[in-house]
């Protein structure tokens, strides 16, 4: 079965670092979508992607994240620069289409030092 | 806005015995609901969704769900649980199109199976 997978599983990152987390979708899924769960916390949103530009971002999405559809396959969250917040498991989701479930990867755990 | 409440942070049962993990939703229309499963150290695996139809879903690995709109609730059960059910659980509510799709997770139900 087709899955989505995340690279690398665990980053280590200086604060103020940039960091760069890797997402490949699965190949015939249009929507992608990229979550977070700060430990103990619940899974949030953070953005969805949709024809090659943003379509809807949360509060925590601010002028220091990014999103890039780079080629065809890779889709990447860019933190410019990181905060001790930021520490988190951050999953990417990919859908068919709107209205189909949201299938995601094993996740990145980012930890900020 | 969308919410998901799962009131209980912690179950354990006995392996052999039935499980019901509680969700509740909050949302103006008609919404897509989803479960999703969390073993260490892994991502999210679906287990099931409802759409709109028939309000008893069945999912993967033995499990269903009962959406109950006066109730506002979808709860997720299994007859007869299995050591290896031992995950967190966490139902989600997806807002449509009006949200682009963003799916709005509660907080998640630990269960622990007990030989």
């Amino acid at each position: 079965e087709p899955e989505v997978t995340q690279t690398p599983s665990h980053q280590v990152t200086q604060m103020g670092q940039e960091v760069i987390l890797r997402c490949v979708p699965i190949s015939n899924h249009l929507y992608f979508y990229w979550y977070r769960q700060i430990l103990g916390q619940k899974v949030e949103f953070l953005v969805s992607f949709y024809n090659n530009e943003i379509s809807e971002k949360s509060e925590i999405f601010d002028d220091q994240f990014s999103v890039e559809r780079p080629d065809g396959s890779n889709f990447t969250l860019k933190i410019r620069s990181t905060k001790l917040e930021d520490s988190a498991m951050y999953f990417c989701a990919s859908s068919a289409r709107g209205n189909q479930p949201q299938h995601f990867g094993d996740g990145t755990r980012l930890s900020i030092l | 806005a969308q919410s998901v409440t799962q009131p209980d942070i912690h179950i354990t049962v006995s392996e052999g015995a039935s499980l019901e993990l509680r969700c509740n939703y909050s949302y103006g229309a008609t919404p897509y609901l989803f479960w999703y499963v969390q073993s260490p150290g892994q991502g999210l695996q679906l287990l099931l969704k409802y759409f709109s139809g028939d309000t008893l879903v069945q999912g993967i690995k033995g499990f269903e769900a009962e959406f109950k709109r006066s109730q506002s609730s979808f709860n997720l059960r299994k007859p007869s649980v299995h050591w290896s059910d031992a995950a967190e659980y966490f139902c989600a509510v997806d807002g449509g199109a009006g949200s682009n799709y963003k799916l709005t997770f509660g907080k998640g139900t630990l269960l622990t199976v007990n030989p």
